[in-house]
């Protein structure tokens, strides 16, 4: 159980082209879903927190107009890298959990981003 | 602000040896402690979770962690190494106060297991 699909898992594109990534739940309902960002042999920093059917809430220094985040329905967020650039490269992972009680987070396997 | 701790970036161990992982945190309330893997280009997977209750936990592929209070750590361990356990681990905390229930990751020990 606690299943979390990711897709796609690999995005090559142009400079300026907007991407949407996709996570769900596959098996279960989740009231939270975060979105990460993974620097090459370095660990996972939180982008933002999406609560479904709610505005995400975002770390600071994390750009809103640059990472559109969407959680429209209790079994799928998704993040858009807008005009990607170079710099916007990099694996990007979601995870969500269970809204009841304190319950662990399961992730997706990841979106490998590049921008060339 | 919570902040977690993993000493050793790299561990490398021989093949049948003893996994030791450590991970410490800073917090004066005890926070919910994890340990995740990851392998190559893929996402995090739970190994095990301290929330409340008997300190000593066990979790998946023989991996097992003790929460100690008075050390503020959640060391990962593993009697016998194999090479399918050669991975990224990461130890990370959820603040007990924090409904967002955000977690804070460690950054991460490269477990190298040798034949």
């Amino acid at each position: 159980g606690a299943v979390v699909s990711q897709h796609p898992s690999w995005v090559i594109c142009k400079s300026g082209t907007s991407v949407k990534i996709e996570c769900r739940s596959l098996d279960f309902q989740a009231t939270t879903m975060f979105w990460y960002r993974q620097f090459p042999k370095q660990s996972l920093m939180l982008m933002a927190t999406s609560n479904e059917g709610s505005k995400a809430t975002y770390e600071q220094g994390v750009e809103k107009d640059k990472f559109l985040i969407n959680h429209a329905s209790l079994t799928l967020s998704t993040l858009t890298v807008t005009s990607a650039h170079p710099e916007d490269s990099s694996f990007y992972i979601c995870s969500a959990r269970l809204g009841q009680g304190y319950q662990p987070q399961h992730f997706g396997d990841g979106t490998r981003l590049s921008i060339l | 602000a919570q902040s977690v701790t993993q000493l050793g970036s790299h561990v490398s161990v021989s093949e049948g040896a003893l996994v030791l992982l450590r991970c410490n945190y800073s917090s004066s309330v005890p926070p919910y402690l994890f340990w995740y893997v990851q392998y190559p280009n893929q996402g995090l997977q739970l190994l095990l979770k301290y929330t409340t209750g008997a300190t000593l936990v066990k979790g998946i592929n023989g991996f097992e962690a003790e929460f100690k209070k008075s050390e503020t750590s959640f060391h990962l361990t593993k009697p016998s190494a194999h090479m399918s356990d050669a991975a990224e681990y990461f130890c990370a905390v959820s603040d007990r106060r924090d409904s967002s229930y955000k977690l804070i990751f460690g950054s991460g020990t490269r477990l190298l297991v040798r034949p």
